[in-house]
């Protein structure tokens, strides 16, 4: 069945670094887009990054753009987001989601927490 | 910037009542449209997506429909499962941004 394991979380200071790994099981990974999508505590959605099947193509929300890099490794079925110049507004937790071709992600994982404090 | 307005905020109905949940858009955009539940602690499922396809196993009380700006997802009879949040999601073509509403909170 689709897994999508999200891990890297955790507690950082403001301004520092922090990588975001999923983990993908039970698809072909290469074939789909993958989202980034993150949930501050008691807040909705926000939608992240996406990156193309094949890494080709990356887009970004406005809100990271500069600072957040999305990335994937096909031979290792394994999607990427390393966090840049942190603030305290990224402070959420992160989900991974397969994309279909059009609209809507399918797959999501559990997401995994990212808190930005000093 | 495309903003989605999801109303109400709230809806609170009894079980086996219709609920209707409504997502604006602030201009015309594509059929590229979902709508997802969550429930506290629990990622997103996605119920519909291109504005009125269910994704798989999503019971056929749950429907969606709108073109342009206005878009609606309907649950025909509420079961207790039901009561969660719902967000909608669209996709703007180019470039590609996959904003989301704010959420609507369907309670008992």
């Amino acid at each position: 069945q689709v897994q999508l394991v999200e891990s890297g979380g955790g507690v950082v200071q403001p301004g520092r670094s922090l990588r975001l790994s999923c983990a993908a099981s039970g698809f072909t990974f290469s074939n789909y887009g993958m989202h980034w999508v993150r949930q501050a505590p008691g807040k909705w959605l926000e939608w992240v990054a996406i990156i193309w099947y094949d890494g080709t193509d990356k887009y970004y929300a406005d809100s990271v753009k500069g600072r957040f890099t999305i990335s994937r490794d096909n031979s290792k079925n394994t999607l990427y987001l390393q966090m840049n110049s942190l603030r305290a507004e990224d402070t959420a937790v992160y989900y991974c989601a397969r994309g279909l071709s059009t609209s809507g992600s399918d797959y999501w994982g559990l997401g995994t927490l990212v808190t930005v404090s000093s | 910037e495309i903003v989605l307005t999801q109303s109400p905020a709230t809806l609170s109905l009894p079980p086996g009542e219709r609920a209707t949940l409504s997502c604006r858009a602030s201009q015309r955009i594509s059929r590229y449209l979902a709508w997802y539940q969550q429930k506290p602690g629990q990622a997103p499922r996605l119920l519909i997506y291109d504005a009125s396809n269910r994704a798989t196993g999503i019971p056929a009380r749950f429907s969606g429909s709108g073109s342009g700006t206005d878009f609606t997802l309907t649950i025909s009879s509420l079961e207790p499962e039901d009561f969660a949040m719902y967000y909608c999601q669209m996709r703007s073509n180019w470039p590609p941004a996959y904003t989301f509403g704010q959420g609507t909170k369907l309670e008992i």
